[in-house]
């Protein structure tokens, strides 16, 4: 079946620093990839999405490629700020119709200024 | 962005009583619903598909006796944790997609419920 890994956390960064979260993915045909974010005490937040291969989504600096040969999505930002603290989940929404998600189990991201 | 709120934000209840947790949308419509539990420093696991106007469609390995879910109008869902053990306890959270289950989700605000 469909699933999601994620690099484990937490990811301690200095502010400014370059950020990545790897993601890699098992699916069947050709899913869809997300990055949600979840700040302290709200809700998921879509990050960024890409639904085809060879995609980059990108949102608030982040970036994420959606690489089919490697079945991987990985998350980068270049510069980091203390705002960006927060939990970042990997998910997929596979071809058919269902509309579920796949989530990867999260990473907690720690800026310090 | 569309807003889907959860109601109570967290909840205490003894062990055997049975809550009920509310998730609606606020500004739109929402003919499915998802329910996901999320465990300390874990991922969203999808409970069930909450369907309006039919039953709801629950994944492998969840008890639709012990979770029961029901789709009360176009802008309500709510799931009733029965007989709710310790291990019951859990983060809740709800989503919804507006205009139909292949479109973006919004998430709830998430329910933390704890289980004496």
């Amino acid at each position: 079946g469909n699933s999601v890994t994620q690099m484990e956390g937490p990811v301690t960064l200095s502010e400014e620093a370059f950020l990545t979260i790897n993601c890699t993915y098992t699916a069947t045909g050709y899913p869809s990839l997300f990055w949600y974010v979840q700040y302290p005490g709200e809700g998921l937040q879509l990050l960024l999405k890409a639904t085809k291969a060879d995609d980059k989504g990108s949102n608030k600096g982040f970036e994420a490629t959606y690489r089919k040969e490697t079945t991987s999505f990985h998350l980068e930002k270049g510069s980091v700020q203390v705002s960006d603290s927060a939990v970042y989940f990997c998910a997929l929404k596979g071809s058919s119709n269902t509309g579920k998600l796949i989530f990867g189990q999260g990473t907690t991201l720690q800026v310090k200024p | 962005g569309a807003v889907v709120s959860q109601h109570p934000s967290w909840v205490i209840c003894k062990s055997g009583t049975s809550v009920k947790i509310e998730c609606r949308s606020l500004d739109f419509q929402a003919t499915t619903m998802f329910w996901y539990r999320q465990f300390p420093k874990q991922s969203l696991m999808l409970m069930a598909t909450s369907n309006e106007g039919s039953k709801a469609t629950y994944e492998q390995g969840v008890e639709k006796d012990k979770f029961l879910i029901n789709h009360a109008s176009l802008t309500l869902s709510t799931l009733t944790v029965t007989s709710a053990h310790p291990e019951d306890s859990s983060f809740y959270i709800c989503s919804a997609p507006p205009g139909g289950r292949g479109n973006e989700q919004f998430f709830g605000p998430g329910t933390r419920l704890t289980v004496l």
